[in-house]
């Protein structure tokens, strides 16, 4: 399977807790996206990075959020400190230099 | 603030009828308006999508009708199935400024 892989699958942690989730993107693609979404809407856009550079971030939740593309290839999304209302599915998706984006299969946070 | 406003939340077609979905945005500065599907436990997939200066586009059983006057779109499905049942999200970019409608979703009956 060569698209968009996303882990963990599923994350259970308590509130305070910092969490990392890693996105491979499909291999080729220099685009890579984090969104939110939450039951009952639509992906919300947190921040995206074109090869190793972040060039939108002002949409990341609250300054406990942070994301890296270290070498342009996959991609880690921090939470720190995690509150009750971080819970949601986060969802990474790549493109090849355009909008057609490839999503992966997200990781579902819960926070106790 | 909601940019792309999508109707109905949920809709109930039986098999072979017509599934319409319909959305609304604001900002005139959008120039690519994807749909997209997604079922349970899985990422949205890209649909078709649509550029406002063409009035429709089809692929397959799947076609969208845009209004660029009354900044509308619609997603039509023809001869749904029990398959197509699932959540369609429509969107709007700007500068890979992706906004989503809230999401419909869509159950076929059979």
């Amino acid at each position: 399977d060569t698209g968009v892989s996303q882990n963990p699958r599923h994350k259970i942690t308590k509130r305070g807790q910092n969490v990392t989730f890693r996105c491979d993107p499909i291999s080729e693609h220099n685009r890579l996206y984090w969104y939110r979404q939450t039951l009952g809407q639509g992906p919300e856009f947190l921040t995206y990075f074109q090869n190793e550079a972040q060039l939108e971030k002002s949409r990341l939740l609250s300054d406990r959020f942070s994301a890296e593309r270290p070498k342009g290839s996959f991609s880690t999304l921090e939470i720190q400190r995690t509150e009750q209302g971080d819970s949601a599915m986060y969802l990474c998706a790549s493109s090849l230099q355009g909008e057609k984006l490839f999503f992966g299969s997200g990781t579902q946070l819960s926070v106790l | 603030q909601q940019q792309v406003k999508q109707s109905p939340q949920s809709l109930i077609v039986q098999k072979g009828g017509i599934s319409i979905i319909n959305c609304a945005y604001e900002n005139t500065a959008f120039d690519y308006f994807p749909w997209y599907q997604q079922f349970p436990g899985k990422g949205p997939a890209l649909l078709i999508a649509i550029r406002p200066d063409v009035s429709e586009k089809k692929e397959g059983r799947f076609t969208i009708s845009f209004n660029k006057s009354a900044k509308q779109f619609s997603l039509h499905i023809m001869d749904s199935q029990p398959g197509d049942s699932a959540t369609y999200f429509c969107a709007a970019n700007n500068n890979n400024d992706m906004r989503f409608g809230a999401g419909t979703r869509l159950t076929v009956k059979p």
